[in-house]
């Protein structure tokens, strides 16, 4: 069973500035088998990347994935103060879901 | 408009039983996988189950043999049959559409609100 951790645990960060989170896997994943995950207080996650680095629809182009292997990464170039929030990532395997233990941004 | 809808939570005694629904619209659910995701109060996001669009289940160990997901193709819903309750098992539960990125690998497009299960005495 692959293992996700990520980093940093907590992210202060301004808005405009640039936001760059990692997820690492316990061994190589599938090319494209991961997703990104937002979630704010109080709601449910909401979907951002899936396939490492194809945007959900409606989310802003802010918002990237990239990476491969077991080094994952999602940037988002200019925060806005909406996307103060907590992120997960997440892979797919053995008919299992596995995520993150999640990576909070805040100001 | 997909939407998923979640109810039955509640506070519930440990050893006690509880089942949730997931009331799905937009789609349907036994054309495709569907999952539930719990969080604990302060924690992150845990995978309980998964029923693939042919029937079969699986389980996260934490939950195997408490727990029982199914689905009612005429009302559009799933569920989650939970037994023999535990105060670990107190959490938000959410219900999710699974997509299929290809043949072998899902992510999680569409989300419930969640609805809120508490095992205390």
């Amino acid at each position: 069973e692959i293992v996700l951790t990520q980093s940093p645990g907590t992210l202060s960060l301004s808005p405009g500035e640039r936001a760059t989170l990692s997820c690492r896997a316990s061994q190589s994943v599938s090319s494209g088998y991961l997703a990104w995950y937002q979630q704010k207080p109080g709601q449910a996650p909401r979907l951002l990347i899936y396939g490492a680095s194809s945007r959900a629809t409606g989310i802003p182009d802010r918002f990237s994935g990239s990476g491969s292997g077991t080094d994952f990464t999602l940037t988002i170039s200019r925060l806005e103060p909406e996307d103060f929030a907590v992120y997960y990532c997440q892979h797919f395997g053995s008919s299992i879901f596995t995520f993150g233990p999640g990576t909070i941004v805040d100001i | 408009e997909v939407q998923l809808v979640e109810s039955g939570g509640g506070l519930i005694q440990p050893g006690g039983s509880l089942r949730l629904s997931c009331a799905a619209s937009g789609f349907t659910v036994s054309s495709t996988y569907m999952s539930w995701i719990r969080q604990a109060p302060g924690k992150g996001l845990e995978w309980v189950s998964i029923i693939f669009s042919d029937g079969r289940t699986f389980y996260a160990d934490s939950v195997k043999g408490r727990f029982t997901i199914s689905r009612d193709n005429s009302n559009n819903a799933l569920y989650l049959q939970m037994n023999s309750l535990r105060a670990e098992d107190t959490a938000i539960y959410y219900c999710a559409r699974a997509l299929p990125y290809d043949t072998s690998w899902y992510y999680l497009d569409y989300w419930g609100q969640g609805t809120v299960v508490t095992v205390s005495s």
